[in-house]
């Protein structure tokens, strides 16, 4: 079946826009996840869906990051007045339950310049 | 905040060794898990080891959790050019039933010479 797939691949923006990267998961799978990646570093978590609702948005780094999943299925990352630090790739990831091994996707690369 | 960390940072060695990679966490965890990633984008799952197993195989992949040094090692044998790639250490330390979000390290860099 079809992985997770983000859309879009490569985003560049100017600094003070605003972005909304999306993810779709795999079908079913409840549990859903953004982390987002610097060059050299693992992935540092943002946000986690349980269903509609966000579980846990302690990742987030400021009121200018916000996710939504509003049918438990497509979420969205939303970033406000971005700017030159929020240049990473983001990545998403879902799972059957949050029991299970996730399962990511190929990622969007923001560049703010 | 990273809680694991890698060692060694890069690793080069040729088609058919093994390939060791080890990792160091901090905080008492549910799971280890192992990710590779090619490029710098997605990643893939390779293993999952609970923290009540020891070592678990998955072909050419054998991974050990030592809870009480806090420590996972990631073993390739008969290593191959397509395993070249970088290998993430990622802690689940997430309550049954709660959110389980992944904590990375800052991966070990794998390059296979053919």
């Amino acid at each position: 079946g079809a992985g997770v797939s983000q859309t879009p691949s490569n985003k560049v923006t100017e600094k003070g826009k605003y972005v909304e990267l999306r993810c779709d998961p795999i079908s079913g799978h409840t549990a859903l996840y953004w982390y987002r990646q610097s060059l050299g570093q693992g992935p540092e978590f943002l946000i986690y869906f349980q269903g509609t609702g966000a579980a846990d948005d302690s990742g987030l780094p400021n009121d200018r990051f916000f996710a939504v999943r509003p049918e438990g299925s497509v979420s969205t990352l939303k970033i406000q007045r971005t700017e030159r630090g929020d240049s990473a790739v983001y990545l998403c990831a879902s799972s059957p339950t949050p029991e299970y091994e996730q399962y990511f996707g190929p990622g969007t690369r923001l560049t703010v310049t | 905040s990273q809680q694991g960390e890698e060692d060694p940072q890069a690793l080069s060695i040729q088609e058919g060794e093994n390939a060791t990679m080890n990792c160091s966490y901090k905080t008492s965890i549910n799971n280890l898990q192992w990710y590779r990633q090619n490029s710098g984008r997605g990643l893939v799952h390779l293993i999952l080891i609970r923290s009540n197993e020891r070592e678990k195989h998955s072909g050419r992949l054998r991974v050990t959790l030592d809870t009480s040094k806090k420590s996972s090692s990631l073993l390739i044998t008969a290593s191959r050019a397509a395993d070249t790639a970088s290998y993430f250490c990622a802690t689940d330390a997430g309550i049954s039933g709660s959110a389980r979000q992944l904590t990375f390290g800052s991966g070990t860099q794998l390059t296979v010479l053919p």
